[in-house]
């Protein structure tokens, strides 16, 4: 497996701005996946994050609200704009086609705690 | 579209004593089905992929079975630091989406 890590690791922000979040992994990887875990929930996927294009969102989520870069192999952000209170979640990265591994397989990162008051 | 649903919700367990967390999927073509553990406050942790009906896998404690409609989580003599909370998720060959259940919550008392 790889060490994946994020940051910030939790965070309290005001209504109305945006935060990025940051994550890294030690190792090249085919595929990264954005993540939310809202209070007493499961994980919901909002995008796949595709290396040197545009990320491809589910439903329910948008570009604009939630602007994901991949720029190489290792890399990735995910920003969370106009925050409102209803953004208070666990954002989690993962990644999968480690090299060695299975490439469906994903692996999470320690995840980012945000509140929005 | 994909689903996933577990049972219980919440278990609580005497320490060594065995039991059983279920995971029901449907799914148009499974890929694999996915177990991961959760500690508060943590990402889920990697525990088993599962391939097709019969197929078995164990770690430890944990042996973690599949039919064609649902998998069991089976924890033997479980210990206190067993207790997190146990995620099921199931991925087809469309696409390398994971949909996840909503988790079993497992509390080991002393």
């Amino acid at each position: 497996s790889a060490v994946i890590s994020q940051k910030p690791s939790r965070d309290i922000c005001q209504r109305g701005t945006s935060l990025t979040i940051q994550c890294q992994v030690d190792s090249q990887v085919t595929m990264m996946f954005w993540y939310r875990q809202q209070p007493g929930q499961s994980l919901t996927l909002i995008a796949t994050a595709n290396q040197g294009s545009e990320a491809t969102y589910e439903s329910g989520f948008v570009i604009d609200k939630f602007p994901i870069s991949r720029p190489n192999l290792t890399f990735s952000t995910l920003t969370v704009s106009n925050m409102s209170p209803e953004d208070s979640s666990i954002y989690l990265c993962s990644v999968g086609g480690l090299a060695g591994g299975r490439p469906h397989e994903q692996f999470f990162g320690p995840g980012t705690r945000l509140t929005v008051l | 579209e994909d689903q996933v649903t577990q049972s219980p919700e919440a278990l609580r367990l005497q320490e060594g004593e065995s039991s059983s967390l279920n995971c029901s999927y449907t799914v148009s073509g499974l890929r694999g089905l996915f177990w991961y553990r959760q500690d508060p406050g943590k990402g889920p942790e990697f525990l088993f992929t599962l391939y097709s009906a019969g197929e078995e896998k164990e770690k430890e404690r944990l042996k973690a079975t599949l039919t064609k409609k649902e998998s069991f989580l089976h924890i033997t003599a479980p210990k206190p630091e067993d207790s997190a909370t146990y995620l099921c998720a199931v991925s087809n060959f469309g696409n390398e989406k994971l949909t996840f259940g909503t988790g079993t919550r497992l509390t080991i008392i002393p």
